[in-house]
């Protein structure tokens, strides 16, 4: 399928496991971020890209890892979750010359 | 540092009223502003980007520099605009910059 898309879209795990949440775009678009979505507080950046194997610390890093060994891909991993990791969490991507972001579908994650 | 605020989390009104969500932003330098729409459980779809000054789905949206401001405005709401609605700032540069977001407000229209 073309666009950005998110797996898993549902994930129930519990504390202290690690998750992988994975991020495919077929744009080839240089940009992507990853975004927690959280009542009350909005989105929040977690990590972004700027090009394979160039990341960089968004607002709320702490707790996940992020790897771009191809364009396309960019996963998001959370080392060992914690309940506070609950969220949605959304994937997007951008081209070169905009600010325009394209969205994944989300994931909901639910650390018990 | 840039900074968006949206300062109503909820806003209701009846079908055909017309509707106003407001932004305020932050930045000592030349914005671009843009108004993200997510229907439920639906993922982000942009709506609005101040540049190109359009009006989708009836809605409008003016950046006002001198209030630092990007209110989204529509004459007559519908049932189907219930949605979260959130605005954003573009800044930093194209070549690295990111958009920051406003906490975002979640419009009821009542039938």
């Amino acid at each position: 399928d073309a666009g950005i898309t998110q797996s898993p879209r549902y994930k129930i795990t519990e504390t202290g496991r690690q998750v992988t949440l994975m991020c495919h775009q077929t744009w080839s678009h240089s940009y992507m971020f990853w975004y927690r979505q959280d009542l009350g507080h909005g989105l929040r950046l977690i990590y972004y890209s700027a090009a394979a194997d160039i990341t960089d610390k968004g607002e709320v890093p702490d707790g996940y890892v992020v790897s771009r060994s191809k364009t396309e891909n960019f996963p998001l991993t959370l080392e060992s979750a914690t309940r506070s990791q609950t969220s949605v969490y959304f994937c997007a991507s951008r081209e070169v010359g905009t600010y325009e972001q394209y969205f994944g579908p989300g994931t909901r994650l639910t650390v018990t | 540092a840039q900074r968006v605020t949206q300062p109503e989390k909820l806003l209701s009104v009846f079908k055909g009223a017309p509707v106003e969500l407001k932004c305020n932003y932050s930045y000592s330098g030349s914005p671009e502003l843009f108004w993200y729409v997510q229907y439920s459980r639906q993922r982000l779809q942009l709506l609005l980007r101040h540049i190109s000054r359009e009006s989708i789905k009836g809605f409008t949206a003016d950046l006002n520099k001198g209030e630092t401001s990007f209110h989204l405005k529509k004459p007559f709401a519908q049932e189907e605009d219930s949605a979260m609605y959130y605005c954003a700032l573009g800044a930093g540069g194209t070549s690295y910059g990111k958009l920051t977001f406003g906490q975002g407000t979640i419009l009821t229209v009542h039938p």
